[in-house]
């Protein structure tokens, strides 16, 4: 079946510091791909998405290209800051009825001063 | 101006109680969903409804009943409570397909003792 798999955490940076979390999927067809992020006591908040291969999405100084040759959606950032600190979800969707986003595990990004 | 409100934010029961979450959202989506959130932050979906009709309705056990009385509200209600239940439940909604991403709630933290 359909699955998301991120690099596990914690990730832990200084400030400033260049963020990558990865995350590979695995599915039929051509899904929607997204990041969520939840920060600590919140729900999740869309950050970005992406619906079509190569395109890039991009949010708050974060991007993420879907590569459709290696079924990746790596996040990216150029410089952390301390409030980006929470948890980022990969996510997809095979945009058919009766289905929901799936979602990877979770990645925990730790950032100090 | 919450889009998606859930009530109770937390919620610590005895073993065998019965309890219910409520969910409103006034995006006038006309989906919405269960999401049950482990310890380790791993995210399953529970159930999902379209415009009060249920279409995911995934492998949970039968004392977890879902409810949407409107397309507005998704309440679920737990029997014979668990210590295995404890978790975080999101609520969120979307329009149509998932594709637009989903606006999820803040959350509902169910400790069972």
């Amino acid at each position: 079946g359909d699955s998301v798999t991120q690099m596990e955490g914690p990730v832990t940076l200084s400030e400033e510091a260049f963020l990558t979390i990865n995350c590979t999927y695995t599915a039929t067809g051509y899904p929607s791909l997204f990041w969520y992020v939840q920060y600590p006591g919140e729900g999740l908040q869309l950050l970005l998405k992406a619906t079509k291969a190569d395109d890039k999405g991009s949010n708050k100084g974060f991007e993420a290209t879907y590569r459709k040759e290696t079924t990746s959606f790596h996040l990216e950032k150029g410089s952390v800051q301390v409030s980006d600190s929470a948890v980022y979800f990969c996510a997809l969707s095979r945009g058919q009825a009766g289905t929901a986003l799936i979602f990877g595990k979770g990645t925990t990004l730790s950032v100090s001063s | 101006d919450t889009a998606v409100s859930q009530t109770p934010k937390y919620l610590v029961t005895q073993m065998g109680n019965d309890k219910s979450i409520k969910c409103e959202q006034n995006l006038g989506h006309d989906t919405m969903y269960w999401y049950k959130q482990d310890s380790k932050k791993f995210l399953k979906i529970m159930f999902s409804y379209n415009n009060k009709e249920l279409i995911i309705n995934e492998t949970v056990p039968n004392r977890f009943s879902p409810k949407s009385p409107d397309k507005a509200h998704l309440n679920l209600h737990i029997n014979s409570l668990e210590l295995g239940d404890s978790a975080v439940y999101f609520c969120a909604s979307s329009q149509g397909s998932e594709n637009y991403g989903y606006t999820f709630g803040s959350g509902t933290r169910l400790t069972v003792v």
